[in-house]
Order: structure tokens, then sequence, then C-alpha cells
């Protein structure tokens, strides 16, 4: 059973160019997270889903991130333009509806980015 | 505010026993994970508690004491491959998301 997929594993690209990272999330699964993780802030949630809704994008840094989900098997984050401070592993999650006794998440492997 | 405290670094030799504590301080409760963490991979699920009490599930256990906002995730017979980084994560409302500590690597020698 395939877990989280997301690509690509690694991206460089220089400051000002556009990312786009991709994810699939678990078949049957309901929510999706996209997270971001540092090594000075740890694991930073950035926006989550709901049957491909977005319920709380509170953690979206600033105008310059965006994410999409427009089915229940797909969703894109997009940054626009990179910047440096914008390094850093993100990772796709999913899981089972929120409103069950144990929200579990499974994490794809993450997308290693540097931005030049 | 929502808050999560868990030690950075700890050590430990194969074959002992380690106690990683979190404590957590959020507008709600609805229950609390554990993560392990390789370096380089992602993390993953290792339990879960939103009652009271101990959870034990092979080599490792979790406690939780909702009153006093603390848990510790207990690990025994300690190997190489139990060093990682494991995240102490909290729901503090269902249909929410998770709230994450910022983890506490552990290193084990032999």
């Amino acid at each position: 059973d395939a877990g989280v997929i997301q690509s690509p594993r690694h991206e460089v690209t220089e400051m000002g160019q556009e990312v786009t990272l991709r994810c699939k999330p678990i078949s049957g699964h309901n929510s999706l997270f996209w997270y971001r993780q540092t090594m000075m802030r740890g694991l930073e949630l950035l926006i989550y889903f709901n049957n491909n809704v977005p319920i709380d994008d509170s953690g979206m840094p600033e105008d310059r991130f965006s994410a999409k989900m427009p089915n229940a098997s797909f969703s894109t984050l997009k940054i626009q333009p990179s910047e440096p401070r914008d390094s850093a592993v993100y990772f796709c999650a999913s899981s089972l509806p929120l409103d069950s006794p144990q929200e579990t998440q499974y994490f794809g492997p993450g997308t290693r980015l540097l931005v030049l | 505010g929502q808050n999560i405290d868990q030690p950075t670094e700890m050590t430990a030799t194969e074959g002992a026993i380690v106690q990683i504590n979190c404590t957590y301080q959020t507008s709600g409760f609805n229950g609390l994970f554990w993560y392990q963490q390789h370096a380089g991979e992602a993390p993953t699920f290792l339990s879960y508690n939103v009652l009271d009490g101990l959870e034990e599930k092979g080599r490792f256990s979790s406690f939780l004491s909702r009153s006093k906002g603390y848990s510790y995730l207990l690990l025994k017979e300690l190997q190489m491959k139990d060093s990682a980084s494991y995240l102490c994560a909290v729901s503090n409302q269902a249909g929410t998301a998770l709230i994450f500590g910022k983890g506490t690597t552990l290193s084990v020698s032999s």
C-alpha cells in the first residue's frame, strides 16, 4: 500500500524563482497537511485541508506561499518568488477525517528545498 | 497560547532505559502523539494517548497525565537504531491539526 508521495525529493533553485511542491495523499484519507521543518523552528504547520477545502492557513508565512488541493488525490504548495530563508524540508502528511478518534498523520518523505 | 516543551538532546547507552519528557500548555486537549524521526527521514507514528495512564507497545511505552499537562515516552532495551529525534505533538481540539514540539534528539552509544 503506497504511502504519501511527494515530488520532487530535492529542489535547488535561485532566489526569485517559482517553486512548486507536489503531494499525493494516502487513498481514502480526507485530511492533508503541509509542514515546514528547520533546525531553528522545528516542524511548523503551514496549511491543512479537509475534504479538499483549506481549513487553516494561518501558518502560511506570507503571500509568496500558496497551496491548492484540486481533488482528493493531489495537492500543491507553491512559493513565488522564492527566497533563501525558504530553504527547509517541506513535508506533506495525510490522515483520516479529523473527527475520527485518532487523527494519526502519515508523513511523506519530504522535499528538501535549497534556495540560493 | 500553545506551547510544547521537551528536552533538546539526550544520550544513553545500548540496553539502557531512557525517558523523554514532554509538557504542554494548549487551549484544549484531544490527545497526545509521539513520533520518531530518523535523520533525513519523515516522522513516523509511535503512540497515542488520550486518557491518563500508560500505553505499552513493545519496547516503547507512553504515559499521560492530563491534569499535569505532562507526558513521557519510555524506551527500554535501547538499540543503536533508536538514535533519532522524538517529537511530542498535541491535538488541542477535534477537527484541528496537531501542534508539534521541537523534538528531542536521542543518541544511543555502544
